[in-house]
């Protein structure tokens, strides 16, 4: 268990209002990320942070941004949601073991826009 | 751009029975790792088993192992003895610069 929660697990909104999700993780952990998974695409990286205020874009980023503050959150933003990006949305960290990065995946975050 | 690409969305599998599902890859790296994460209808994502690319020695864990053909770009993933546990989809992946891209998953049935 990497110590990695995530809210609200469930949200139903409407298209254009803002919606964020929070990551949260207990371990200190440098690399967090944000993917969302849909049918036929498996997980698809939207943003990556490699530390406070250093964030990069991913393979689909458009529409999305992401703050980190602090090193425990990372935070998803949907600045006006749209019914594309209903979705399951996965946090992860990186921790490096044995040499190698191993991703740990928090328990995901169903959002449906309406 | 590094590609990954599962060409089989679903496969079935007999309790007991072995069942492979495919998995290649495209890059111009050379070392690199890969890996087979499980995700039940749980959602959580669970790595199954990795590989790093300059290791020759497929990799094995229990009931699985991989089959890795550096050359040919394939990274297949063996499961022995299939148990009902095992269904689920599963994903491969491919490391570039610690990110990670996923190919489009295959969706494995175990049958009693």
């Amino acid at each position: 268990d990497a110590g990695i929660t995530q809210s609200p697990r469930h949200k139903v909104t409407e298209t254009g209002t803002p919606v964020t999700l929070r990551c949260h993780q207990t371990e200190n952990h440098r690399y967090m990320y944000w993917y969302r998974q849909d049918p036929g695409h498996g997980l698809r990286l939207i943003h990556y942070s490699y530390g406070v205020k250093d964030t990069d874009k991913g393979e689909v980023s458009d529409g999305y941004s992401v703050s980190r503050s602090k090193t425990e959150d990372f935070l998803l933003t949907l600045e006006s949601a749209t019914s594309s990006q209903t979705s399951v949305y996965f946090c992860a960290i990186s921790e490096t073991l044995g040499g190698y990065n191993e991703q740990f995946f928090g328990p995901g975050t169903r959002l449906t826009v309406l | 751009a590094q590609t990954v690409t599962q060409s089989q969305p679903e496969m079935s599998v007999q309790e007991a029975e072995t069942v492979t599902l495919s998995c290649t890859y495209d890059t111009s790296e050379s070392d690199y790792y890969l890996f087979w994460y499980k995700q039940p209808p749980s959602r959580q994502m669970i790595l199954v088993i990795r590989q790093e690319a300059y290791k020759q020695q497929n990799a094995t864990e229990n009931r699985f192992s991989v089959n890795f053909q550096k050359a040919a770009k394939s990274f297949s993933l063996k499961i022995s003895d299939s148990q009902l546990g095992d269904a689920a989809m599963y994903f491969c992946a491919y490391d570039v610069a610690n990110k990670l891209i996923f190919g489009t998953g295959t969706l494995l049935a175990v049958q009693p």
